[in-house]
């Protein structure tokens, strides 16, 4: 199975500086069809989840544009470019490139 | 708005069994891929199973194959988990989640989740 690694397992970061979360994957997540199946959620406080980034680096029309994906192969990065205070809640990548789909721990952000 | 919503989730004892489903409104259900995801309390995320949109064709984390199974019926726009041979370690909210698979946004790309329904299994 793909092993997802994230780092920092916590965050604390003061409103409107930036955060940035590593996600790194025990085998390259390039799929055969040229794709990237590295996905990010994001999951407040009593929610369920909710997608965030999807192919690395594309977002939805709803996700504010402070988040942003890179990364390429095993080593990719969440950026969030000035924390706001809805912010808080547990981040989580996810590979979808191979079965079993596998996901990183989830690292906790906090407002300091 | 589209939505899935769980139900069927509760107290089990330890070896026993319980049936999830899962409704599904607003979107095309019977060209979803479907998946369930699984959360124990204040724990990180599983995935667990996924279906083809036709049902002919399912994926399984290895330590729930054999103990699990995933079903549908696209005439009900509804999602099931079958659960046996519960364990104690299977105490968790179990989500029910579209994956847009092939489509656009691509596999895993898990774009509308449930609320989640909470099964635990004690003794």
């Amino acid at each position: 199975d793909v092993v997802m690694t994230q780092s920092p397992l916590s965050l604390s970061v003061t409103l409107g500086q930036p955060a940035s979360i590593s996600c790194r994957s025990s085998q390259s997540l390039v799929y055969k069809d040229g794709n990237t199946y590295l996905n990010w959620f994001q999951q407040r406080p009593g929610q369920s989840p909710r997608r965030l980034i999807y192919k690395v680096s594309d977002w939805d029309s709803g996700v504010p544009d402070r988040f942003s994906g890179s990364g390429s192969g095993t080593d990719f990065t969440l950026k969030i470019s000035r924390v706001e205070a809805e912010d808080v809640g547990i981040y989580y990548c996810m590979q979808a490139t191979q079965w079993p789909y596998t996901f990183g721990q989830g690292t906790k952000l906090e407002i300091k | 708005e589209v939505q899935l919503v769980e139900s069927g989730g509760g107290s089990v004892q330890p070896g026993g069994a319980l049936r999830l489903s899962c409704e599904a409104s607003r979107f095309s259900f019977s060209n979803s891929w479907m998946s369930w995801v699984r959360q124990a309390p204040g724990k990180g995320l599983e995935w667990v199973a996924n279906i083809k949109p036709d049902g002919s064709d399912t994926y399984y984390v290895d330590s729930m194959k054999g103990r699990f199974t995933i079903s549908r019926d696209n005439a009900k726009n509804s999602l099931y988990l079958q659960m046996n041979s519960l364990r104690v370690e299977d105490t968790a909210v179990y989500y029910c989640v579209r994956d847009p698979g092939s489509g656009a946004t691509g596999w895993g790309a898990f774009d509308i989740w449930g609320q989640g329904t909470m099964v635990t299994v004690s003794s």
